[in-house]
């Protein structure tokens, strides 16, 4: 079965660092991008950032709001994806989702399978 | 950025309804937009890919069409479980973004 499972998360100071760990099976992780989507309490969804697959050198992308501050990592031998989270403020404070993206057709892409998400709270 | 305007924000409808959600892109996407469904307190679901491409498993009565820069997602005859929260997403190019969402609601 194709399954993502997030660990990590939890209550954090602003300032401070938290890490995300999305456990990736029943595919070949290296052969996918990777996503982090977040929602904040009551609101929408906002994408986060992308990890390429190998294909593409494993290469990232960011929202310009995490951007120098979160960065998105892989270990394809642990066949997961990692979130690191720094200079963490309230407002980075929501449930993150480690979503796989499927291309079709090698012409579009789109996310096809979502973790179950982690919520991440940032406060003092 | 991208900007997606999505509407209407809410919508009331029956069971057995025919409901339409419009995504507007701020500039052209071509054919890079999906289709989300997302009920409370669980993860996302795609329902559509590449504008109008059904996601394997997903029932018939969703359909989506459009290109360029206007986005409809249609459900053709509401069954109770499709009330839920509905959300478009641009993969055009970096950062991707949603659309504000669509709470489709019993009547």
């Amino acid at each position: 079965e194709v399954q993502l499972v997030e660990s990590g998360g939890g209550l954090v100071q602003p300032g401070g660092s938290l890490r995300l760990s999305c456990a990736a099976s029943g595919f070949t992780l290296s052969d996918h991008h990777m996503d982090w989507v977040r929602q904040a309490p009551g609101k929408g969804l906002e994408w986060v950032g992308r990890t390429r697959n190998k294909a593409k050198s494993y290469t990232t992308e960011y929202t310009a709001s995490v951007k120098g501050r979160f960065s998105i990592s892989r270990g394809d031998s642990e066949n997961s994806v990692f979130l690191q989270m720094n200079s963490l403020k309230t407002e980075d404070t929501a449930v993150y989702y480690c979503v796989r993206v499927r291309n079709y057709n090698t012409n579009y892409d789109a996310l096809d399978i979502w973790g179950q998400g982690r919520k991440v709270t940032v406060s003092s | 950025a991208i900007q997606m305007t999505q509407f209407p924000s809410s919508l009331s409808a029956s069971v057995g309804d025919r409901v339409t959600i419009t995504c507007r892109a701020s500039q052209g996407i071509t054919y890079d937009l999906g289709w989300y469904q997302q009920k409370p307190g669980k993860a996302p679901k795609l329902l559509i890919y590449a504008a109008s491409s059904l996601q394997s498993g997903v029932p018939s009565r969703f359909s989506g069409s459009g290109s360029g820069t206007d986005f409809t997602l249609t459900i053709s005859s509401l069954q109770p479980e499709d009330f839920a929260t509905y959300y478009c997403l641009h993969d055009y190019t970096y950062p991707l973004t949603f659309g504000q969402g669509t709470r489709l609601e019993i009547k």
